[in-house]
């Protein structure tokens, strides 16, 4: 069965540094998506990208994030300066239709 | 008015017991509202699903109930597993527009064997 993949599973980094995160959707799936976790608290939606563009962004979702989908596999998210409370789970997910979101298992971010 | 509310936080069932966990909306354009299971250390796997259309949707041991003038949504697990012990989370969307997935709080099922 087809599966969002994410890399790293577990990324650390100091507070002020840029990270990568990077996943790789369903291939025949058209709405990319991040979101996050923090320990313990629900999920929280970041982002959706269709059509090579942004559809949506949350309030989260500041200048210091960016996505992109640099070819036809993966999709990536970007922090320009990590800060303490970006500590968090990070999850891709892909959709066919915009619904029944399919998750990745997730990359760890810690901020130090 | 984005706000899913779900509860309980967490749930101790027997094996073999009816689990229940229930979620409220506000805002009335959603239009599909999923549940979504997830494991320790894994991303949230979708479960089922329901559109307003219908008040009840059955899959395997697993039942959404929907009350759309009560603005409510509940999910039932029949004869509960201890292999079903994960974190359940409701969800809300407007489905058309492509927009966010509204989570819920999660609540942690624990099936006792």
């Amino acid at each position: 069965e087809p599966e969002v993949t994410q890399t790293p599973s577990h990324q650390v980094t100091q507070m002020g540094q840029e990270v990568i995160l990077r996943c790789v959707p369903i291939s025949n799936h058209l709405y990319f998506y991040w979101y996050r976790q923090i320990l313990g608290q629900k999920v929280e939606f970041l982002v959706s990208f269709y059509n090579n563009e942004i559809s949506e962004k949350s309030e989260i979702f500041d200048d210091q994030f960016s996505v992109e989908r640099p070819d036809g596999s993966n999709f990536t998210l970007k922090i320009r300066s990590t800060k303490l409370e970006d500590s968090a789970m990070y999850f891709c997910a892909s959709s066919v239709y915009a619904v029944s979101l399919y998750f990745g298992p997730g990359t760890r971010l810690t901020v130090t | 008015q984005q706000q899913v509310k779900q509860s309980p936080q967490s749930l101790i069932v027997q094996k073999g017991g009816i689990s229940i966990i229930n979620c409220a909306y506000e805002n009335t354009a959603f239009d599909y509202f999923p549940w979504y299971q997830q494991f320790p250390g894994k991303g949230p796997a979708l479960l089922i699903a329901i559109r307003p259309d219908v008040s009840e949707k059955k899959e395997g041991r697993f039942t959404i109930s929907f009350n759309k003038s009560a603005k409510q949504f509940s999910l039932h697990i029949m004869d509960s597993q201890p292999g079903d012990s994960a974190t359940y989370f409701c969800a809300a969307t407007e489905e058309t527009s492509g927009s966010r997935l509204t989570f819920g709080e999660g609540t942690q099922l624990t099936v006792n064997p």
